[in-house]
């Protein structure tokens, strides 16, 4: 089966400008989390979405936003970016909260000029 | 506090087992703990988890010590496709919240 699809894999925005990051997670799978991977801080956690709910969140400023649609899509957006939002931005899909395996996509890459 | 601790490198040699070793002292008694590799320009990929017991699977085995505080992943033939960064993470309870640490970068040498 299909695994989890992030879309675009890469982009290249400007200071000021805004962002939306889309994750297709696996058929059937409820629950999606977002990641940002960058070499100083390595991989934290921004947020995690089921049945189209936030269920925890991550220390970010309100710049990074989420949310998840019916068919368990998830979109992260980030306003106002900053040179330090460069990064790679990581999808994660689970059958359900709390389950053994994390499922991860390859990332969208974010440049911020 | 989800905090645990693995060497920064390590290094072996190929057809050779590995042991990556991890410690979680502060790990309470229904944490599992998880394994995840990321390998170069991809996302992270499940390994091993397990709470008592060691386990097994196609791709390692886990050892998780008898008071739980440590555990050691263990790759029983290296392969060059092994070299990889390796997290051992404890996963926040009742949530996808992974925390990961700077991991454990496994170099394979041929």
């Amino acid at each position: 089966k299909a695994g989890v699809t992030q879309t675009p894999r890469y982009l290249i925005k400007t200071r000021g400008q805004q962002v939306t990051l889309s994750c297709s997670p696996i058929s059937g799978h409820r629950s999606v989390s977002w990641y940002q991977q960058t070499p100083g801080q390595g991989l934290q956690f921004l947020f995690e979405y089921f049945s189209e709910t936030q269920r925890n969140k991550g220390n970010f400023p309100g710049r990074f936003s989420g949310r998840q649609f019916s068919n368990s899509r998830s979109e992260m957006n980030v306003s106002t970016l900053e040179l330090g939002d460069s990064a790679l931005y990581l999808c994660a899909s689970s059958l359900a909260l709390a389950t053994g395996e994390l499922f991860f996509g390859e990332g969208s890459r974010l440049t911020v000029l | 506090d989800a905090k645990t601790t693995q060497p920064n490198s390590m290094e072996s040699n190929e057809e050779e087992p590995v042991h990556l070793p991890c410690n979680h002292s502060t790990i309470s008694g229904t944490d599992y703990i998880h394994w995840y590799r990321q390998l170069p320009s991809q996302g992270p990929e499940y390994v091993i988890h397990g709470l008592t017991s060691n386990v097994n699977n196609r791709m390692a085995s886990l050892a998780i010590a008898e008071d739980r505080k440590s555990s050691t992943l263990i790759l029983h033939r290296a392969t060059l496709r092994d070299a990889a960064v390796y997290y051992c993470i404890r996963p926040i309870q009742g949530a996808q919240k992974l925390v990961f640490g700077q991991g454990t970068r496994l170099t394979i040498n041929p």
